[in-house]
Order: structure tokens, then C-alpha cells, then sequence
């Protein structure tokens, strides 16, 4: 199987900063990685497919980037909205696996 | 909007038998894959596996031996069973749509504990 390794697994930030989550691969997956964000409680939400693309609904403060092994999801201008997990995922063969998630906390 | 939620019960003894149900609503369940996650406290979510073409399966090799992913056209659901349970099968099961390898949407889950 392959492996996600996120960084770091927990955070803090404040409203209106910038912030970069990374996610690791351990075998090349070219482009095939998705991030989800989660609130406690709540269903996931895909937020970035295909390691760049901007799931429909999701604010434009929201990119991601890599491919091969390395990617990161990054969030611009922090919204209280936006405090939640987020964790990575590979489709690039079955079975399709998922990193240990990331925390982003308010500072 | 397609809206997903699973039920079932939220205790099982060790060696019974797991099942889930995921009531799809917004969407016709008898031509797209669905899928069941789950995640165990802690730990990182994992694929159970997944139906599509009104039938066919696909499961996770670390479940294969021990899992059947059933739908019922009539109701719009899908089923998990999960066989001989023990305590490492507690976790919250998720039931998603997936699409190109995409989950989209999820269910909220349902936390499952086994216990005796």
C-alpha cells in the first residue's frame, strides 16, 4: 500500500495568516492526491482533487500543489471557518490511502 | 444535493457481526461507486471498500476475508457487514460516493463499538 505522511500533524494560526500543510507519498503518485477538510462532527469535504484543482464551492484562498511525492494544500488569509482537520489522499492505485491528518487550530 | 447517512448499531460484541446501512438521498444509487471509510480513534481513515456497476466490489486485501458491501436498489441504500469483529474494528464508519477516485460527498458517520 502506498503511504501518506502529512506535516506537521498539528498547528496553530491566526485569522488572516497563511498556512502550508505538505503531504508525502511514499512511491510516486503523479498528480492523484485530494484533500478533504473536516469539523468535528461533520462529514469530510473534499476541498483539492488532483493535487491543484479547486473542488466547485470551495474559496479561492484554498490551492494545492506537487506532484510525484510532495504535495501541499495551502490556505491563504485564514477564516474562522476554516479551523478544522485536513487530511490527504491518494487514488493513484487501489487501495486508495489516506494521510494521519492535520490539525489547524486558533491561536 | 446528494446527501448520505449511515445507521446501524452503535454496539457489537467481539466475534458478531458489524452492519451498517448508508440511505443515499439526491441520487440514484444503481449506476456510481459508493464507498465505506472508517477510522478508528486516532488513527487514519481507511478504506473499506467500494461498489459499483449495480454489483460489483472491490475491498481492502486487510478486509477482504471478512467484508461484503451489499446495495438494495429499491431502498437507494448500501450495506457493510463486517464478520467477526474485535475491539480493533471499533471506529466511526463513513459511507461516501466516490468519483474518479474522489469521495464526494460523505456521510457524518456513525460511531461503532465493540464491546463486551
Amino acid at each position: 500500500d502506498i503511504q501518506m505522511t502529512q506535516s506537521p500533524s498539528s498547528l496553530t494560526a491566526s485569522v488572516g495568516d497563511r498556512v502550508t500543510i505538505t503531504c508525502r507519498a511514499s512511491q510516486s503518485i503523479n498528480t492523484l492526491l485530494n484533500w478533504y477538510q473536516q469539523k468535528p462532527g461533520e462529514a469530510p469535504n473534499l476541498v483539492i482533487y488532483s493535487a491543484t484543482n479547486l473542488h466547485s464551492g470551495v474559496p479561492s484562498r484554498f490551492s494545492g500543489s506537487g506532484s510525484g511525492t510532495d504535495f501541499t494544500l495551502t490556505i491563504n488569509t485564514l477564516q474562522p471557518e476554516d479551523f478544522a482537520s485536513y487530511f490527504c489522499q491518494q487514488n493513484y492505485n487501489y487501495p486508495y490511502t489516506f494521510g494521519q491528518g492535520t490539525k489547524l487550530a486558533i491561536k | 444535493q446528494v446527501q448520505l447517512q449511515e445507521s446501524g448499531p452503535g454496539l457489537v460484541k467481539p466475534s458478531e457481526t458489524l452492519s451498517l446501512t448508508c440511505i443515499v438521498s439526491g441520487d440514484s444509487i444503481g449506476d456510481k461507486y459508493w464507498s465505506w471509510i472508517r477510522q478508528p480513534p486516532g488513527k487514519r481513515l481507511e478504506l473499506i471498500g467500494f461498489l459499483y456497476d449495480s454489483g460489483k466490489t472491490y475491498y481492502n486485501p486487510s478486509f477482504k476475508s471478512r467484508v461484503t458491501i451489499s446495495m438494495d436498489t429499491s431502498k437507494n441504500q448500501v450495506s457493510l457487514r463486517l464478520t467477526s469483529v474485535t475491539a480493533a474494528d471499533t471506529a466511526v464508519y463513513y459511507c461516501a460516493r466516490v468519483a474518479s477516485g474522489l469521495f464526494d460527498p460523505w456521510g457524518q458517520g456513525t460511531l461503532v463499538s465493540v464491546s463486551s
